[in-house]
Parts: structure tokens; sequence; C-alpha cells
């Protein structure tokens, strides 16, 4: 069976630029969670999505929105980049809101110029 | 105000060794606990969780040893091996959680030399 999957593997983009990444969820897994991982640190919630509606956030500018689709698939926006945003982004699925076993995709590595 | 504090920092055992990893939470509300291990370029993997019920649990050669009085618990890797070489992140979480919003310690790098 697919984990969770997640594109674009890597992506590079110059200060105040937008950016949007995608997630696939593990099948039959309806949750999708948003996590920041900086260099050297642990993961850090930036969103947790199910059924199409946010059910949390972490502490997170508004730059950084979300959403959730039908066949519960996932993208994380992230408006006016600035360099603190280089980072792995990581998705990770859920069979619900409620489900504590998460589990994360290989991450979508953004550097910003 | 970090909610979840790991050490060491990073650890080198030889193979063969016991490798212990501790963290230590603020939040009594948490009632899940995971460690996950995390290879260069990679996601972060479940390993093994414990819920506060119970005082230890285990899974090969992973152990979770859990202190709800003393507001710890620690992994402990039997019988390290050199693939078991990885940073290890412990978290915790509860349903009072934006929603299950895991809260990570910052990771302990594991090196095991052969």
């Amino acid at each position: 069976d697919a984990g969770v999957t997640q594109s674009p593997t890597h992506l590079i983009k110059t200060r105040g630029q937008q950016v949007t990444l995608r997630c696939s969820p593990i099948s039959g897994h309806k949750s999708v969670s948003w996590y920041q991982q900086v260099l050297g640190q642990g993961p850090q919630f930036i969103f947790q999505y199910y059924e199409k509606e946010e059910r949390g956030r972490g502490n997170f500018p508004d730059r950084f929105s979300a959403r959730q689709f039908p066949n519960y698939s996932s993208e994380l926006n992230v408006n006016a980049l600035l360099l603190g945003d280089s980072a792995l982004y990581l998705c990770a699925s859920s069979f619900g809101p409620s489900s504590y076993e998460q589990y994360f995709g290989p991450g979508t590595r953004l550097t910003v110029t | 105000q970090q909610q979840v504090k790991q050490s060491p920092q990073s650890l080198i055992v030889q193979k063969g060794g016991i490798s212990i990893i501790n963290c230590a939470y603020e939040n009594t509300a948490f009632d899940y606990f995971p460690w996950y291990q995390q290879f260069p370029g990679k996601g972060p993997a479940l390993l093994i969780a414990i819920r506060p019920d119970v005082s230890e649990k285990k899974e090969g050669r992973f152990t979770i040893s859990f202190n709800k009085s003393a507001k710890q618990f620690s992994l402990h890797i039997m019988d390290s091996q050199p693939g078991d070489s990885a940073t290890y992140f412990c978290a915790a979480t509860s349903s009072n959680q934006a929603g299950t919003a895991l809260i990570f310690g910052k990771g302990t790098t594991l090196s095991v030399s052969s």
C-alpha cells in the first residue's frame, strides 16, 4: 500500500514569492496535518484538516494557509516567502481527527533565497 | 515555552549496547506519547507509542518506559545496531490539543558504532 505522498520533493523560491505544496494521505485516512521542520529541530505543527475543515492551527502567521479536497488530499500555501520559511514541510495522515497515530510523508524541502 | 524536553542531544553507543533517550513533559493533559525515527532526507516514522495507563511497552528491541508522577518517559533500544543510527524524536499530544497536534522534542541523534 502507498504511504503518504508529497510533491514536489524539492523547491527553490525567492523571497516574496508564493509556494504551494501538495499531499496525498494514506488510502482510507481522512485527516491531514502539516508540520514545518527546521534543520536540527523537531517538527512544528501548522494545521490539521478533516473533511475539508480546519480542525487545528499552530502558531504560524496568516501567510500560511491550507485546504483539503473531497478526495482528502491537501495543499499548503505560503505567501510572501521569507528566508526563515526554508525548511522541510511534512504532511502526516491519520484515520480521523481524533486519531493519535500520525504517519508522515517524506516531506518537501523548501529553500528560500 | 517548550512543552517536551528531550535529552541527550546526541548519543554514541557501541554495537550491541543499550541506547537510552529521555523526555520530560509539562502538560498533564497529554495522554499519548509516541517516538519517531527519522533518517536523513526522510520523514519521521512512527516507532512505538504509549498511553499513560501503562508504565512500559515493548516492541521488539524498542521499549518505552513511562513515569506519570515524574512526567517523564524514555526510549530504550536494546542490542543497538548500526542500522539504528538516526535521529529520534519524542512527542506528546492530547485530545485537548488543536486537532491532535503532536508536540515534538528537539531530537536525539544516535550513532551506533560497529
